[in-house]
C-alpha cells in the first residue's frame, strides 16, 4: 500500500523561484526520504531525515519533519530546468523497507 | 561509488514467455535488495524483498509463483516474471542497500527495465 498523499500532484513554476511539495504519511516511520525520477529512469536519493530531526538541509534542498502531524515538505531553492522530474517520497522502517508516496510532477521553465 | 545496474532496459516478449530481469550493485555488497514495479505516472509498488541467501518475502498481493526471485549472491538478484501476460507490462525497478557499509536506510536503484507483453 502507498504510503500516503503527496501535494500537489502537479507544479509548474518559473526558473529561479521556490518549489514546495508536501507529504504526508500514514504508519509509524524511522526516517522519511525523498527521491527524485527522471522521466523513464530509476530513483536517485535526495535526502533522508530521521524521525527525532525536524529539519535537514543539503544544498538547495530543505526538508522538514512533523511527526505530530505526520508530515514532511521538501523545499527546493532558486529552481532550475534541470529540477523538471517527478519527486517522491518514502517512509522508512528501521529494516529498510520504504513505502512511497504518489509523487509530485515539478516542471521548471527556463 | 553506490551503483545499481539492471539488464536488460527494455524487453518486447510474446504472452506466455517467462523474461528474466538482472539487478547488479557494482561497487558494494548488496544485503538486502528490493523489486518494484511502477505504472505510467505512478508511485512505485514494492513487490518483494530479498536477501542474500534466503527466500523473497512478498508483498501481500503479490504472486511469489508468477513473480520468481532470486538473490544467489551479494552482488545479484533476479526477478523472473513467468509465463507473462499483457497486464504485466510495466516498469520494473530494483533498489539495494548496502548493511554494513552503506547503512540499510538508503535504497539505491537500479535504471529500471521496461516490460512489454504483447
Amino acid at each position: 500500500s502507498q504510503q500516503g498523499e503527496e501535494d500537489p500532484q502537479a507544479l509548474s513554476i518559473q526558473e529561479g523561484e521556490n518549489a514546495t511539495m508536501n507529504c504526508s504519511y500514514k504508519t509509524s516511520i524511522n526516517n522519511l526520504q525523498w527521491y527524485r525520477q527522471n522521466s523513464g529512469r530509476g530513483l536517485v536519493h535526495l535526502i533522508l531525515i530521521r524521525s527525532n530531526e525536524r529539519e535537514k538541509h543539503s544544498g538547495r534542498l530543505r526538508v522538514t519533519l512533523d511527526t505530530s502531524k505526520k508530515s514532511s515538505s521538501l523545499l527546493i531553492t532558486a529552481s532550475r530546468a534541470a529540477d523538471t522530474a517527478s519527486y517522491f517520497c518514502a517512509g522508512g522502517t528501521s529494516y529498510g523497507k520504504l513505502t512511497f508516496g504518489q509523487g509530485t510532477i515539478l516542471t521548471v521553465h527556463p | 561509488g553506490a551503483v545499481v545496474s539492471q539488464h536488460p532496459s527494455r524487453v518486447i516478449c510474446k504472452s506466455g514467455t517467462s523474461v528474466k530481469i538482472e539487478c547488479r550493485s557494482l561497487d558494494f555488497q548488496a544485503t538486502t535488495m528490493f523489486w518494484y514495479r511502477q505504472f505510467p505516472k505512478q508511485s512505485l509498488m514494492l513487490m518483494a524483498t530479498s536477501n542474500e541467501g534466503s527466500k523473497a518475502t512478498y508483498e501481500q498481493g503479490v504472486e511469489k509463483d508468477k513473480f520468481l526471485i532470486n538473490h544467489a549472491s551479494l552482488t545479484l538478484s533476479t526477478l523472473t516474471v513467468t509465463s507473462a501476460h499483457p497486464e504485466d507490462s510495466s516498469f520494473y525497478i530494483c533498489s539495494a542497500t548496502g548493511g554494513a557499509t552503506l547503512g540499510t536506510d538508503t535504497q539505491y536503484f537500479g535504471p529500471g527495465t521496461r516490460l512489454t507483453v504483447l
